[in-house]
């Protein structure tokens, strides 16, 4: 089964809003409200920040909110923050009973 | 807290075997499903397996069924994998994740590398 496709990057100034896609299909995405998000900085464990398509634990900022339209879910960011700079990945469990990522996004703060 | 420590990682030779293990704290541990994932080097997040609290189901990618096994001691709040006929391409750094929920992962460990080599 192939990744979940998201753009491999995008970048915004501090303070601006930037938007990560997540396209999928009918099988994974499309038929669950199962996605997740992580966010992955270099020699760190990966750290969840969005789960069922747009549940925020606790302790993430409410900066960070997720979403879902037919096959396609997105992260979004505002305020952006140098901190904010990472690599984030999406997730979703598919009807095979599987799990399936994203190839995942680096998120450039200009 | 919840801590999951991942060891066994290590060089091994393609077509050669590793045991990998993932120490848990912090909770109770036969209550959740238990994953790992992996990540090659300067690729993306890469799904490997899951496994049930008490270990009657499991579940695994294609690119490692045949090869790898999970499992899980829950009296030693572990977590395993046993890799067989390794490849190149299982080359990576693996994570365990404890699963909550709907398949969301939270926390992870650190990772340990494996890396198969001649």
């Amino acid at each position: 089964q192939s990744a979940l496709t998201q753009p491999a990057s995008v970048s915004g100034s501090p303070g601006q809003s930037i938007t990560i896609s997540c396209t999928g299909t009918s099988s994974d995405v499309g038929h669950y409200n199962y996605v997740s998000w992580y966010q992955l900085h270099p020699g760190k464990a990966p750290k969840l920040m969005i789960y069922d398509v747009s549940n925020r634990p606790s302790g993430v900022s409410n900066r960070f909110s997720g979403s879902k339209s037919g096959n396609t879910a997105s992260l979004s960011i505002s305020g952006l923050q140098a901190e904010d700079e990472a690599d984030y990945y999406c997730t979703a469990y598919t009807t095979s009973s599987t799990v399936i990522f994203g190839g995942g996004t680096k998120l450039t703060v200009l | 807290q919840v801590q999951l420590v991942e060891s066994g990682g290590g060089l091994v030779k393609p077509g050669g075997s590793l045991r990998l293990s993932c120490a848990a704290s912090g909770f109770t541990f036969s209550d959740y499903y238990m994953t790992w994932i992996r990540q090659a080097p300067g690729k993306g997040l890469e799904w490997v397996s899951y496994i049930s609290g008490r270990g009657l189901y499991t579940n695994y990618a294609d690119s490692v069924k045949g090869r790898f096994t999970i499992s899980r001691d829950n009296a030693k709040t572990s977590l395993y994998l046993q890799m067989n006929s390794l490849r190149a391409e299982d080359t990576a750094v693996y994570y365990c994740a404890r699963v909550r929920g709907n398949y969301w992962f939270d926390p992870w460990g650190q990772g340990t590398l494996v890396t198969v080599s001649s």
